[in-house]
């Protein structure tokens, strides 16, 4: 099994600043890496498949990238709502593949 | 509006069963596979379970095999989640997930299962 390793766990950054999140496959899974972002008490909401690619309506502040065993979420200028846990989600191991522990990202 | 509505959960105690429930609406159902994922409390996501359009072929992950089955009525728009020998470590939000290319795009707003004596 493909364990992915999210880092850090807790990334405290104020608003307005770039965010970036990162995510380690235990081995290559090409780019079929998926990010979501889980607000409390939400449903998770894909912000990316095929580790760029990002869905209708995600806004170009968030940005995907890697490949291989390391990823990148990158959010450039960041905004009050973007402030939640994000995963990561391998899916080369298919079906189902494997979800990072998350990334809590906390308004500094 | 693509939409997917979850039901069925519940407070049960181990070794009992549930079935849950997952209504499908705004989108052809039977062109997507679909799984379960779940959330236990205050811990990351884990997938549970997917199905194949026509139901013939499903996968379990290795914590539910044999105890958990899938299944889906696509005349009903409807996929089904069996869940029998519930641990105590089953308890979770479990959400219905539409599949794209591999990934979840949709998800249902989730049923929670506790399991407790």
């Amino acid at each position: 099994e493909t364990v992915v390793t999210q880092s850090p766990a807790t990334l405290s950054v104020s608003p307005g600043e770039r965010a970036t999140l990162s995510c380690r496959a235990s081995q290559s899974v090409g780019t079929n890496l998926a990010w979501y972002q889980q607000k409390p008490g939400q449903v998770p909401r894909l912000l990316f498949y095929g580790a760029s690619t990002r869905p209708t309506g995600i806004p170009a502040r968030f940005s995907g990238g890697g490949s291989g065993t390391e990823f990148t979420l990158t959010i450039s200028s960041l905004q009050s709502e973007d402030f939640a846990v994000y995963y990561c989600h391998q899916y080369n191991d298919w079906p189902g593949g494997t979800f990072g522990q998350g990334t809590k990202l906390e308004i500094k | 509006e693509v939409q997917l509505v979850e039901s069925g959960g519940g407070l049960v105690q181990p070794g009992g069963s549930l079935r849950l429930s997952c209504a499908a609406s705004g989108f052809i159902f039977s062109t997507y596979t679909m799984n379960w994922v779940r959330q236990a409390p205050g811990k990351g996501l884990e997938w549970v379970s997917h199905i194949s359009l026509s139901g013939t072929d499903t996968f379990y992950a290795d914590s539910v095999r044999g105890r958990f089955t899938i299944s889906r009525d696509n005349a009903k728009n409807s996929l089904f989640l069996q869940m029998n020998i519930l641990r105590l470590d089953d308890t979770a939000v479990y959400y219905c997930a539409r599949e794209f290319d591999g990934t979840f795009d949709v998800w249902g707003q989730g049923t929670t299962v506790t399991v407790s004596s």
